[in-house]
């Protein structure tokens, strides 16, 4: 099993819409967790933490399952701008304490 | 402004040669790291440094070396003994191992 997967997608959805991205990972002493988005031929770019009680910045909502194994991405209200690639980041706990692994990442394409 | 720069943009290389990417950075981060990225492919770790002068072997090492002389300073060589050299490298660093990492723009390696 991979230590971070994803769903590659492409996820294609009309501007408005609401979209939504799971990740799992493999390591159940994980400490923190994060979503990058990462824009074609571009550096990753931090788009927000994810805290055990869940957070949301504007439009975007995260949410920590630590039972299951899982974080999401929620996206309300897409914007044509928010086509990017959306990369799931965990760093693992225990023995690889501070060792960020990175998803393979979730296409997103929002079209007119 | 605070940030990170890496230098050249696109590298292109002859087989057999060694080649250097630098990566400076003003945040004041102690630690900072070197990223590889295949297309289609999350980012896996080369080689990572926590302070001055100190540095760790990642997931991918071999083909590459690195020094941390300076606090600001983190360049990665690539070596002639690297298989497969042509890739997205990316700097990056953070406030510590368990922080999130801020993305350098990258250098685009092409080795013919």
């Amino acid at each position: 099993r991979k230590e971070v997967e994803q769903d590659p997608g492409p996820f294609n959805v009309p501007e408005g819409a609401t979209v939504a991205f799971n990740c799992t990972y493999s390591n159940s002493a994980s400490q923190s967790f994060f979503w990058y988005r990462q824009d074609c031929r571009k550096e990753p770019k931090l788009l927000m933490s994810v805290y055990s009680s869940g957070n949301e910045d504007g439009r975007f909502t995260a949410q920590l399952n630590r039972a299951s194994q899982y974080i999401s991405l929620l996206i309300r209200d897409s914007k044509l701008s928010d086509s990017a690639t959306y990369l799931c980041v965990v760093n693992a706990g225990g023995t690889s304490y501070g060792k960020l692994t990175f998803g393979q990442g979730t296409i997103l394409t929002v079209h007119p | 402004d605070g940030g990170i720069t890496q230098s050249p943009k696109y590298l292109f290389r002859k087989e057999g040669q060694n080649v250097t990417l630098s990566c400076e950075q003003n945040l004041n981060h102690d630690a900072m790291y070197w990223y590889r990225q295949d297309p289609g492919q999350g980012l896996r770790l080369i080689y990572y440094s926590q302070i001055v002068n100190d540095f760790q072997k990642g997931d991918i090492a071999e083909g590459y070396s690195v020094s941390r002389e300076k606090k600001e300073s983190f360049p990665l060589t690539v070596t002639s003994a690297q298989k497969n050299p042509t890739a997205f490298y990316l700097c990056a660093s953070s406030m510590g191992l368990y922080y999130e990492r801020y993305f350098g723009p990258g250098t685009r390696l092409t080795v013919t």
